[in-house]
């Protein structure tokens, strides 16, 4: 049973507008939340991270939102840059450190 | 050079074969994980080490095994290759004081 669901696969924006990217989890557990990036023929790249512990989490461009209550998170790109195109994924861990994955959601930002 | 390595980047083989993914890292991480990765599917944990003597299977580690031969190393077997093992494979470390894990290029494998 999957805990962790991204329940868009694919987002089409254009550049310079925002991303929003969604993820919910079913695992009251967990307690620490990522986003990772992945480009074709590469591993994916850990791009931003939020403890239970706080509801928004901001670096540059790319801000993390979490409402624990919905057990749900949201990535934010603003503005969004043609190499933001890429997949995402959404991660999630408890006391074990052990992660697991929503399925991603493949973004495509247009010129 | 890149933190975590993986070799071979791409490997076909046939049913039946032995087969041996490897991983090597320079981060100077304590702990090691192998993940499957399908079409349409998340990242699934097979095999992950918490140190060189500490072995623990994932979710999917039927038809796995695994040998932490250092701090630094850390190999996926398959000992008898099936064609629904065709994914890609991913390795990743960590430190024991963080829960980030960083991910090597992966490895393609078809199995045929």
């Amino acid at each position: 049973d999957q805990q962790v669901k991204q329940n868009s696969p694919s987002l089409s924006v254009q550049e310079g507008r925002i991303s929003i990217l969604n993820c919910d989890y079913t695992n009251s557990m967990f307690d620490y939340f990522l986003w990772y990036k992945k480009y074709p023929a590469e591993g994916p790249t850990f791009l931003i991270s939020i403890s239970s512990i706080k509801d928004k989490n901001e670096d540059g461009r790319f801000t993390v939102f979490l409402n624990k209550s919905a057990k749900h998170l949201s990535l934010h790109i603003v503005p969004s840059q043609p190499g933001d195109s890429a997949v995402y994924f959404c991660a999630a861990s408890s006391y074990d450190y052990k992660l697991s994955f929503g399925a991603g959601t493949t973004v495509t930002v247009r010129a | 050079d890149a933190d975590v390595t993986q070799t071979p980047r791409n490997r076909i083989t046939k049913t039946g074969k032995r087969i041996m993914l490897e991983c090597s890292q320079t981060k100077g991480h304590d702990r090691m994980y192998w993940y499957r990765q399908d079409p349409g599917l998340g990242l699934q944990l097979i095999y992950y080490s918490f140190d060189v003597k500490d072995i623990n299977k994932g979710e999917i580690s039927d038809g796995y095994s695994v040998s932490r031969q250092a701090q630094a190393k850390f190999s996926l077997s398959l000992e008898s290759a099936i064609p629904n093992q065709t994914a890609l494979y991913f390795c990743a470390t960590s430190d024991s004081s963080q829960e980030t894990q960083y991910f090597g290029p992966g490895t393609r494998l078809l199995v045929l």
